[in-house]
């Protein structure tokens, strides 16, 4: 039993092509988060929605835009990509009212060729 | 300045030996604290939250100083299964959107 998915797993694309990652979690918690992990290993917050409402998001060029159309999904899609967009993506969810405490899926590694 | 810095590594550390590593903050309105674990093309797992009071974890223990505004961990009795990465995270206030900030990382590398 996954408690945090994403898919695809890995995504392999052309420079300028459009690409989409998938995120649920049947944790039921009520927040969901985008990262980003670069060649560097930094992981930096991309967005985060609470109850399908925007909380978080930080300077990420306005190519990709997250959907949440529930709880327990939030989307990625990404417009024009470009080869700095190469990097792991990792979802990620926790409850709003808890600790904090977030639990990762297991990323999707995108190439940009 | 990072906003959470940690020392690379790698830590190269015999089996059965005692390793410990910090990590420093910039933010003195952070409100939670934690070491996860990432090891090698996987996805980040807590280890443990970080406690004022120190708190430990079977062989994992972790600090935490507000005032000087760092954090560490000690591993004893290490295991070849500790080799991995530890990440040491900071939360932020809900009024911010809970955010959690990252430090790049500590590298342990266990070895016979």
């Amino acid at each position: 039993d996954t408690a945090v998915s994403q898919t695809p797993k890995y995504l392999v694309t052309q420079m300028g092509n459009d690409k989409s990652i998938k995120c649920e979690q049947n944790l039921g918690h009520d927040t969901m988060y985008w990262y980003k992990q670069d060649s560097k290993k930094f992981l930096k917050i991309m967005f985060s929605y609470n109850n399908k409402e925007l909380i978080i998001n930080e300077t990420v060029p306005n190519r990709f835009s997250p959907k949440s159309p529930d709880k327990a999904h939030l989307n990625l899609h990404i417009n024009s990509l470009e080869l700095g967009d190469s990097a792991v993506y990792f979802c990620a969810s926790s409850q709003w009212e808890a600790k904090n405490i977030q639990y990762f899926g297991a990323g999707t590694r995108l190439s940009v060729l | 300045r990072k906003e959470v810095e940690q020392d690379p590594g790698p830590f190269n550390v015999p089996e059965g030996a005692t390793v410990a590593f910090n990590c420093t903050y910039s933010n003195s309105a952070s409100q939670s604290f934690f070491w996860y674990r990432q090891d090698c093309r996987k996805e980040p797992k807590l280890l443990m939250s970080v406690y004022s009071s120190g708190n430990e974890d079977g062989r994992f223990t972790a600090q935490l100083n507000r005032a000087s505004q760092y954090i560490s961990l000690l591993i004893r009795d290490s295991k070849l299964s500790d080799s991995a990465t530890y990440l040491c995270v900071v939360g932020g206030r809900k009024a911010a959107g809970n955010k959690l900030t990252f430090g790049g990382g500590t590298r342990v590398l266990v070895k016979p």
